[in-house]
């Protein structure tokens, strides 16, 4: 089975800090993802990495950033966090296009 | 028009129902095809992969129309434990071959 792991489960952050969300995967996947899900609005993606050192923006990456140095490894930065950041983050991951995605269990994110 | 588009339930059944969830995407480029269910306040998990022969993974059979742009979900003899948000994920090739998820449609099992 994949596994998706994100490094916290629940997270509680002051407005302006540097947030850094990890995600890891152990089954050698080619693109990892990062996306937002909040109430009424569905899931939207924040940015996605096709490779090592490759990154594209999705959907909403404003105040977002991302680093993926290795395969397995794929990091959502908050630069200086906001309450309207406040929401449930999903990393996933899939093995190359067209195959499903597999989702890590999030994290909750709470930016007071 | 939204991209992805489904029932919007909930829906609420008593055990043993069979219920047919409808799914339409308005983008023809579609290539891959999911359905995800997603309990509250958890991540989605992969339900099943839709192929354009139909399948079918036991109580649960996927089916797929590109004529039309549909996709259906029916759950047969429906346990206590299928209640959740059931996801309609298409895959689109122009989309930088990305996902574009459909709202859900709600479903609870009733004893």
């Amino acid at each position: 089975d994949v596994k998706v792991t994100q490094s916290s489960r629940y997270l509680v952050k002051r407005t302006g800090e540097k947030v850094f969300l990890e995600c890891v995967q152990d089954m050698d996947h080619e693109n990892m993802f990062w996306y937002r899900q909040d109430p009424g609005l569905g899931l939207r993606l924040i940015y996605f990495s096709y490779d090592v050192k490759m990154k594209e923006k999705g959907d909403i990456p404003e105040g977002y950033s991302v680093s993926r140095e290795k395969k397995e490894r794929f990091s959502l930065i908050l630069e200086s966090a906001s309450t309207n950041q406040t929401s449930m983050y999903l990393c996933a991951s899939r093995l190359v296009a067209g195959s499903p995605l597999h989702f890590g269990n999030g994290t909750r994110l709470t930016v007071t | 028009r939204k991209e992805v588009e489904q029932d919007p339930g909930p829906f609420n059944v008593p055990e043993g129902a069979t219920v047919a969830f409808n799914c339409t995407y308005s983008n023809s480029a579609s290539q891959s095809f999911f359905w995800y269910r997603q309990d509250c306040r958890k991540e989605p998990k992969l339900l099943m992969s839709v192929y354009s022969s139909g399948n079918e993974d036991g109580r649960f059979t996927a089916q797929l129309n590109r004529a039309s742009q549909y996709i259906s979900l029916l759950i047969r003899d429906s346990k206590l434990s299928d209640s959740a948000t059931y996801l309609c994920v298409v895959n689109v090739y122009n989309y930088g071959q990305n996902f574009v998820f459909g709202p859900g449609t709600r479903l609870s099992v009733l004893p």
